[in-house]
């Protein structure tokens, strides 16, 4: 089975600017749930997904937004870029998150905002 | 911050060596959760462990959890260059989202 992918690797915007992310879950994964990760914060939940219905938001503004295909795959928007948004975006993905299951995660989307 | 915090944050061995770091959180869980993360990359499930679990063993790792002082260890016995990564613990309270701390970077000299 191919694991989660994230698209794209890299990524360097200027403020003000908005950017998507995109995540595809791994065949057969339904739940999909996103993370930022900076040095100084460490891994911060933003918002987990289910068969296309957010189940769960993590505490970041609005700017922040996802939303779930039918297919699974999942996009994250961020809008009018701020330089603390720089960070390591992570997506991870599980089966049924109902079930407590362990969490697969891609290598994520480096996001740098100059 | 509902965050767990991983103690210590950053912890040198030389190969061999057994590395043990700490994790506590703050609220009521259903399980628990230790991930690695090589430098820049993904998280990678190394084991769970339930809330009425008090260890658990897989290879080289052995996880205990104490849920009257909310905290979790994680031992790694014969440690090896290849275990240099950060470690995190993460966990869940079925509200469909994991809790992660904030790591311990631990580096084995060969």
């Amino acid at each position: 089975k191919a694991g989660v992918t994230q698209t794209p690797r890299y990524l360097i915007k200027t403020r003000g600017q908005q950017v998507t992310l995109s995540c595809s879950p791994i065949s057969g994964h339904r739940s999909v749930s996103w993370y930022q990760q900076t040095p100084g914060q460490g891994l911060q939940f933003l918002f987990e997904y289910f068969s296309e219905t957010q189940r769960n938001k993590g505490n970041f503004p609005g700017r922040f937004s996802g939303r779930q295909f039918s297919n699974s795959r999942s996009e994250m928007n961020v809008s009018t870029l701020e330089l603390g948004d720089s960070a390591l975006y992570l997506c991870a993905s599980s089966s049924d998150r109902a079930a407590n299951e362990k969490l697969f995660f891609g290598s994520g989307t480096q996001l740098s905002v100059l | 911050s509902q965050q767990g915090e991983e103690d210590p944050q950053a912890l040198s061995i030389q190969e061999g060596e057994n590395a043990t770091m700490n994790c506590s959180y703050k609220t009521s869980i259903n399980n628990l959760q230790w991930y690695r993360q090589n430098s820049g990359r993904g998280l990678v499930h190394l084991i769970l462990i339930r809330s009425n679990e008090r260890e658990k063993h897989s290879g080289r790792l052995r996880v205990t959890l104490d849920t009257s002082k909310k905290s979790s260890s994680l031992l790694i016995t014969a440690s090896r260059a290849a275990d240099t990564a950060s470690y995190f613990c993460a966990t869940d309270k079925g509200t469909y989202k994991y809790i992660f701390g904030t790591g311990t970077r631990l580096k084995v000299l060969a």
